[in-house]
């Protein structure tokens, strides 16, 4: 079965730099985007960006241009997000999700990472 | 448009039916059919009820239905259950940058 598990909690100071793994199994890693979506406590979801991960290739919202990275390693079949500059806005539940049988819906979702940022 | 425009809340009876709106416009809704829904319980990832504006995934019950007309799309639940009881948000592709709109999300309540 269609399985994302993502890395645990993580705390940051404002301006330090976060890393969030997604590690797909179930399917084959290399078939279907992944898509990182937030949500900040209370509000609503937030999508962030996606990577193909056959060829690398993303697609970030402009909000998060110049501050997402979104990358992966197709030997493990796992993708990252990393979001740079943090600030006590950032913080949120961090999730993965595949778009298995729409590009542009999340069919299959990682249990979420919260990253707080805090001084 | 920074978003979608979802009731903040609706509430039925065991056994009725509702419906959930989604208000966007004509560079969203209303032009692409990557419309979708997802329900979201309490301190849980979201799951994908509805994509393509009617499509459903398979696993999930027949009861749950989406449609579009216009700039508005619509998913409806029919024979409400208790663990019906969640938060619902729609999503939509969009033409410019921001690439996915959220709605602010529903809070269904089964009385």
């Amino acid at each position: 079965q269609v399985q994302l598990v993502q890395s645990g909690a993580e705390v940051k100071e404002p301006g330090a730099s976060v890393k969030v793994s997604c590690k797909a199994s179930g399917y084959t890693f290399t078939d279907y985007f992944i898509h990182w979506v937030r949500q900040a406590p209370g509000q609503r979801l937030e999508w962030i960006g996606r990577i193909t991960p056959y060829n690398g290739g993303t697609n970030y919202a402009q909000k998060f241009q110049g501050r997402v990275t979104m990358t992966r390693d197709t030997s493990i079949s796992t993708a990252y997000m990393e979001l740079s500059r943090l600030i006590s806005d950032d913080t949120a539940v961090y999730y993965c999700a595949t778009a298995y049988t729409s590009a542009w819906s999340f069919d299959f979702w990682g249990q979420g990472t919260l990253v707080t940022v805090s001084s | 448009q920074s978003a979608l425009t979802q009731p903040a809340s609706v509430s039925g009876s065991p056994g009725q039916s509702i419906t959930i709106s989604c208000t966007g416009t004509s560079g969203d809704v209303g032009y692409y059919n990557y419309v979708s829904w997802y329900q979201q319980h309490p301190g849980k990832a979201p799951k994908l009820m509805i994509y393509d504006v009617s499509n459903r995934p398979s696993g999930v019950s027949d009861r749950f239905s989406g449609s579009k007309s216009g700039s508005t799309a619509s998913l409806t639940i029919s024979g409400l259950q208790a663990e019906d009881e969640a938060d619902y948000y729609c999503t939509s592709y969009t033409s410019t940058t921001t690439y996915v709109l959220f709605g602010g999300g529903t809070k269904l309540t089964v009385l």
